[in-house]
């Protein structure tokens, strides 16, 4: 069956330090790969997202991620995190290609940060 | 331009009730989509539409039915509510509906069910 996976639940780093987030996927073909965050009691943000080309993607707030087919995953980045970063964020698929619409969402990363 | 505006922000009904959701894409957009994030999880896929039409359905309920209308916006309608429908409704709206394309999400709709 399809899925996503995130496997951690969530993550505390020290402000400044540096921070990945993973994301594991489950499809028949590479899907289309999206990073969103949410910060309480806001509606989600996009911070990336990967179709093909360069497997390193540059997204908004200094965060990237690396698509790694070998491995089915995407996971986000930041070399140095921000008090500002603390949220929750969710890694989505879609399928590529003809078909299904549906935006699959994993189960979410909250980040804390300490001062 | 305005985001990507829902309403209302809050909702309390009881079991057994109906309750309908609204949406307003951003400007030039014909393309909205319905999640439902309950605590602790991830939003999961209700609805796509693109030009009125129903392009998408996820794996809820004939309880869940929602429309477009000719200026983009949308109804969700959520029939006979049951506890386990409580939850962050959140809308998103793209331009023409791709894969591809950014989702802009709204701010979300609180359901609670008593």
């Amino acid at each position: 069956a399809q899925s996503v996976t995130q496997p951690d639940i969530h993550i505390t780093v020290s402000e400044g330090a540096s921070l990945e987030l993973r994301c594991n996927y489950s499809y028949g073909a590479t899907p289309y790969l999206f990073w969103y965050v949410q910060s309480p009691g806001q509606g989600l943000q996009l911070l990336l997202k990967y179709f093909s080309g360069d497997t390193l993607v540059q997204g908004i707030k200094g965060f990237e991620a690396e698509f790694k087919r070998s491995q089915s995953s995407f996971n986000l980045r930041k070399p140095s995190v921000h008090w500002s970063d603390a949220a929750e964020y969710f890694c989505a698929v879609v399928p590529s290609g003809a078909g299904s619409y549906q935006l699959t969402f994993g189960k979410g990363t909250k980040l804390s940060v300490i001062p | 331009d305005a985001g990507v505006t829902q309403s209302p922000t809050h909702l309390i009904k009881t079991r057994g009730q109906h309750v309908t959701l609204r949406c307003s894409p951003i400007s030039g957009h014909k393309s909205v989509s319905w999640y439902q994030q309950v605590l602790g999880q991830g939003p999961q896929f209700i609805f796509q539409y693109y030009e009125k039409e129903e392009r998408g359905r996820g794996n809820f309920p004939d309880r869940f039915s929602a429309r477009q209308f000719p200026n983009y916006s949308s109804e969700l309608n959520v029939n006979a509510l049951l506890l386990g429908d409580s939850a962050l409704y959140l809308c998103a709206s793209s331009r023409d509906g791709l894969k591809q394309e950014t989702q802009y999400f709204g701010p979300g709709t609180r359901l609670l069910v008593l």
